[in-house]
């Protein structure tokens, strides 16, 4: 079975330092990476996703996240974040199941401190 | 011009009751999908529909019955409810089910601004 590991659920961090977040993964077939961002009481919005090629992947609002095959890890960095960054982050892998189906780490909640 | 739209948005109600949250999209998406946010953030897949066809049933209880009048809508009807049920219900779709080659699909899920229903 596939399953996500985020690594820390909460990482505070100050306004314009770089910040990572976490995200490793198991799975015995290839699977296809995702990050998502949830804003308070809002749902979620794709960040970016890893299909194949390159293993770096540029996502919007200045994030990329970087693929590792070897250490099943598909981490999400910011060399520079904004207070409106402030938000909960999930990575997920898609399997196939008849549909796309979402399995979610446990979300790392993201704060941003002036 | 909302994507995904969910009614209503917020659910106060008393255990035993029936309840009912509707889902639409208008981006022409064939697959649509039910998701559970417990009050830990975790979130879990529900159920999925192509083409008003369910393919995806994860073990919910049946007290949970989706239903597809049409591929734009998808409700979601919860009987005899209980506190365990309190969360907050997220809707999704996206273009395709998955790639012929039997790989996962690539496509990107859309999902609603969620339900948040609190069972008292």
């Amino acid at each position: 079975a596939q399953s996500v590991t985020q690594l820390d659920s909460q990482v505070p961090v100050f306004e314009e330092a770089p910040v990572e977040l976490r995200c490793n993964y198991s799975s015995s077939v290839s699977v296809y990476l995702f990050w998502y961002v949830q804003y308070p009481n809002q749902g979620l919005q794709l960040l970016l996703k890893y299909l194949s090629g390159s293993t770096l992947v540029k996502g919007i609002n200045g994030f990329e996240a970087e693929f590792n095959k070897s250490q099943t890890s598909f981490h999400l960095r910011k060399p520079s974040v904004h207070i409106s960054d402030t938000a909960e982050y999930f990575c997920a892998v898609s399997i196939i199941q008849g549909a796309q189906k979402l399995v979610f780490g446990q979300g790392t909640r993201l704060t941003i401190n002036p | 011009d909302t994507a995904v739209s969910q009614t209503p948005k917020y659910l106060v109600t008393q255990m035993g009751n029936d309840k009912s949250i509707k889902c639409e999209q208008n981006l022409g998406h064939d697959t649509m999908y039910w998701y559970k946010q417990d009050s830990k953030k975790f979130l879990k897949i529900m159920f999925s529909y192509n083409n008003k066809e369910l393919i995806i049933n994860e073990t919910v209880p049946n007290r949970f019955s989706p239903k597809s009048p049409d591929k734009a809508h998808l409700n979601l009807h919860i009987n005899s409810l209980e506190l365990g049920d309190s969360a907050v219900y997220f809707c999704a779709s996206s273009q395709e089910p998955g790639s012929a080659s039997g790989g996962p699909s690539t496509d990107t899920q859309y999902f609603g601004p969620g339900t948040r229903l609190t069972v008292l």
